[in-house]
């Protein structure tokens, strides 16, 4: 069985830009959840879905923005990034909500 | 305060030792507990999930201390490829992540 997809694997952007990053979630699974993970840190949640609807959000400007489609994909946006915004950003999906599997990540670097 | 406290280490160890990580968390109202492994430049993979009453999985010990607030994780006979930093998790409505414990294993 296919794990969670996500693409592109990496991505170079200038500040001021916008990107949109993709998520396959597990077979079966209802729920994505993105995070931020920067050198030497923790991932950090960034918002989770379930049957198309947020169902949190962590502390991220409202730069930050994500959907989830019908068959349970999602995307994240970023508008107008910064260089602070330059993490590897991970999506995870889950059939409950707290057991999470991750999918390789996005490396976005902003320059 | 962070949410979730580990110290980051590195931990150096020879190949066979036992080494213990422990972490805290701050809401005690947290509900579920994990340990996920990550490699260098990878993504965090769940390792096991942490119960009050503990949890084994091979050399992979797991323990839950709710009055103290406190998770440990215990590696038996340590191996060269357990070399990773781990992370502690717990789950409030969303997974909170500490920030890692480097493990090394040297031969």
């Amino acid at each position: 069985d296919a794990g969670v997809t996500q693409s592109p694997t990496h991505l170079i952007k200038t500040r001021g830009q916008h990107v949109t990053l993709r998520c396959s979630p597990i077979s079966g699974h209802k729920s994505v959840s993105w995070y931020q993970q920067v050198l030497g840190q923790g991932p950090q949640f960034i918002f989770q879905y379930y049957e198309k609807e947020e169902r949190g959000r962590g502390n991220f400007p409202d730069r930050f923005s994500a959907r989830q489609f019908p068959n349970y994909s999602s995307e994240l946006n970023v508008n107008a990034l910064l260089l602070g915004d330059s993490a590897l950003y991970l999506c995870a999906s889950s059939f409950g909500f707290s057991e999470q599997f991750f999918g390789p990540g996005t490396r976005l670097t902003v320059l | 305060r962070k949410e979730v406290e580990q110290d980051p280490g590195p931990f150096n160890v020879p190949e066979g030792a036992t080494v213990a990580f422990n972490c805290t968390y701050s809401n005690s109202a947290s509900q579920s507990f994990f340990w996920y492994r990550q490699d260098c430049r990878k993504e965090p993979k769940l390792l096991m999930s942490v119960y009050s009453s503990g949890n084994e999985d091979g050399r992979f010990t797991a323990q839950l201390n709710r009055a103290s607030q406190y998770i440990s994780l215990l590696i038996r006979d340590s191996k060269l490829s357990d070399s990773a930093t781990y992370l502690c998790v717990v789950y409030t409505g969303k997974l909170i992540f500490g920030q890692g414990t480097t493990l090394q294993v040297k031969p």
